[in-house]
């Protein structure tokens, strides 16, 4: 089946700095991935699409210069939150998107990575 | 806009069967998924609704009614290992999904 890394699995920063977290499609090319951010005991928000060789796209609400997306690879995507503070703390998913025989699509999810700003 | 309504917990015992409903309100949708979560985990993907109707696959099945803006989902023989969180879903143009606001679900003995 179709898996997707996240790294790291979980990060401490301090408020102030920046952080990378990557996300992998291991074994299928995903011209599209995406990049969702959960609070505690809430729904998956989704934050931006991804799109291999051109520029994300945010969703409403979503700083663009805060969190920097990058997707230089039909295998790797990039999430920075830039100067980080703590209200990003948060569990960030990337999920990536494979399309299916039906000619419909279905998302492969990562399994997240837990940011704590201190 | 967009939105997709779920009760915000169920509880249910072992070996009993439950309903999960999904209440929509958008410009339009081209399918209904649904996920499963446990806590710190990532979702994982349990069904799919791209017409009306009734979807099975194993213990879980799926609904979904376009003219009710509506869908449930349908757990059989509950375990304690389903207890999580349960997520509708809805597939919108270029391949994104819409999260629902999500039922936590409590299994007991």
């Amino acid at each position: 089946g179709a898996v997707v890394s996240q790294h790291p699995s979980r990060v401490i920063c301090k408020s102030g700095t920046s952080v990378k977290i990557e996300c992998r499609s291991l074994d299928f090319q995903a011209t599209t991935m995406f990049w969702y951010r959960q609070f505690p005991k809430q729904s998956l928000m989704l934050m931006a699409t991804s799109n291999e060789g051109s520029k994300a796209t945010y969703e409403q609400g979503v700083e663009k210069d805060k969190f920097l997306i990058n997707h230089a690879s039909l295998t790797l995507s990039t999430l920075t939150v830039t100067s980080a503070h703590p209200e990003d703390s948060s569990f960030y998913i990337c999920s990536a998107s494979l399309p299916k025989t039906s000619g419909s699509y279905e998302q492969y999810f990562g399994p997240g990575t837990r940011l704590t700003v201190t | 806009g967009q939105s997709l309504e779920q009760p915000s917990e169920v509880t249910a015992v072992e070996g009993a069967i439950v309903q999960i409903n999904c209440t929509y309100q958008t410009s339009g949708f081209y399918g209904l998924s649904w996920y499963q979560q446990h806590d710190g985990g990532a979702p994982t993907f349990l069904s799919y609704n791209a017409l009306d109707g009734l979807e099975e696959t194993g213990r879980f099945s799926s609904f979904l009614s376009r003219s009710d803006s509506y869908g449930y989902l349908l757990l059989q023989e509950l375990q304690m290992k389903d207890s999580a969180s349960y997520f509708c879903a809805g597939y919108t143009g270029f391949q994104k999904l819409v999260f629902g606001t999500g039922t936590r679900l409590l299994v007991s003995p």
